[in-house]
């Protein structure tokens, strides 16, 4: 079974400032299909990177995906107010097909 | 724009059932697959499994086969989730998420249906 392993659990930062959260897969992730998403309390998660490194529709650039195989990272180049969320990695292929990391919980410092 | 929609909040007794709908607009409701995503309260998501929009095709994930059924109505594009025999721990809001094809991501969500079984 496809594992995935967030960390830190959680990254106390302040507006302005760069976060750099940690994805990582007990197997290769096939052909790069990591994703991340983004929720806040009550909402639905929304999805940020696909495939590893491309932004999805309507994503400031001050996000950045890259990595591969089993080491994946998320970067929030300078955290705006509405950018403290809980960021969950997602894996697609391994058995199960689609399978979710623990999260990390970004809040203000 | 894609919208999915989904009815409200159930509660619901132990032994009995729900159904909730996922109302789709903006985009061709049969050129996507449609996943179910359950979320217990304070935990991540778990993925439940998807349908074959133009096939009405299912396929569940370990642990959602039998009580769970996936279905569509592509004259009003809509989704629905099934749960039968409920128990205490079906508690959860459920989402239902859009998945492009060739591609192993949900690029649009409902809003979550929280469904409480007490």
């Amino acid at each position: 079974e496809a594992v995935l392993t967030q960390s830190p659990g959680t990254l106390s930062l302040s507006p302005g400032e760069r976060a750099t959260l940690s994805c990582r897969a007990s197997q290769s992730v096939t052909s790069n299909f990591l994703a991340w998403y983004q929720q806040k309390p009550g909402q639905a998660p929304r999805l940020i990177i696909y495939g590893a490194s491309s932004r999805a529709t309507g994503i400031p650039d001050r996000f950045s995906g890259s990595g591969s195989g089993t080491d994946f990272t998320l970067t929030i180049s300078r955290l705006e107010p509405e950018d403290f969320a809980v960021y969950y990695c997602q894996q697609y292929g391994s058995s199960p097909l689609f399978t979710f990391g623990p999260g990390t919980k970004v809040d203000i410092k | 724009q894609a919208q999915l929609v989904q009815s409200g909040s159930d509660l619901r007794k132990p032994g009995a059932s729900v159904k909730v709908s996922c109302k789709t607009s903006g985009y061709t409701f049969t050129s996507y697959l449609m996943n179910w995503v359950r979320q217990a309260p304070g935990q991540g998501p778990q993925w439940m499994g998807w349908i074959n929009t133009a096939t009405g095709h299912p396929t569940y994930a370990q642990g959602f086969t039998g009580r769970f059924v996936f279905s569509v109505d592509t004259s009003v594009s809509t989704a629905y989730l099934q749960i039968n025999s409920l128990k205490s721990e079906d508690t959860a809001v459920y989402y239902c998420a859009r998945q492009p094809s060739y591609r192993g991501d949900f690029d649009s969500w409902g809003q979550g249906t929280l469904v409480t079984v007490s």
